[in-house]
């Protein structure tokens, strides 16, 4: 069964500073690994979309990187903000299913 | 502007009573989603549909029906079989017919039951 696991679920810290956040993904076959930002209330928004060939990538103050080997995703968060305070859902695409696998989110506060 | 759409924002129902949510899409995207949001919890699949006409139950299809008689529309009907409705309802669209590729969301339909 294909499972995404995220950590920590929950997270603060103050503005300026940097974290980063953990998913942990067995999807088999392994086709691509996203990370989308949902704000309260709102619809979540993509940030980065990965494949297996793919080590890095970055969208702004936003960086993922992907371990194929270790089967390990990350995202870094640099010079945090206030608007940064919101849920970070990493999700796995599967090759051998037509719907991809949504972690439950990590929930980041960013206090000023 | 290129997006889809999801209406109402916020939704009351009376127990017993159906509720269809809307979702509109201009993407000119071939698959449709629903998915379910409880606090605390990943997103559930409700339904899917890759063509028009053409619909798959998801993880958790019990209480709740669709239609994709357009490309650009996929309505949810919550209905009173439905023993838990009170959620956050996200609609989602993708090129093709994987959701492997690029999904864009819609900002949700907060149902209440009352």
């Amino acid at each position: 069964k294909n499972q995404v696991e995220q950590s920590p679920q929950s997270l603060i810290i103050l503005e300026g500073k940097n974290c980063t956040l953990q998913c942990n993904y067995t999807v088999s076959p392994f086709s691509n690994l996203r990370w989308y930002k949902q704000d309260t209330g709102r619809g979540p928004v993509s940030l980065t979309i990965m494949t297996f060939s793919e080590n890095t990538k970055s969208n702004g103050r936003y960086t993922a990187t992907l371990d194929a080997d270790t089967k390990q995703s990350s995202l870094h968060i640099t010079a945090s903000q206030l608007s940064d305070s919101a849920s970070y859902i990493c999700v796995g695409g599967s090759g051998g299913s037509y719907i991809p696998t949504f972690g439950r989110g990590t929930s980041l506060i960013v206090h000023p | 502007d290129g997006g889809i759409t999801q209406s109402p924002k916020y939704l009351f129902r009376k127990e017993g009573q159906n509720v269809t949510l809307s979702c509109e899409q201009n993407l000119n995207h071939d698959a449709m989603y629903w998915y379910r949001q409880d606090p605390g919890q990943g997103l559930r699949l409700i339904y899917y549909s890759q063509i028009v006409n053409d619909f798959q139950k998801g993880d958790i299809a019990e209480g709740y029906s669709v239609s994709r008689e357009k490309k650009e529309s996929f309505p949810l009907t919550v209905t009173s079989a439905q023993k838990n409705p009170t959620a956050f309802y996200l609609c989602a669209s993708s090129i093709g017919g994987a959701m492997n590729t690029e999904a864009f969301f819609g900002q949700g339909t907060r149902l209440t039951v009352v």
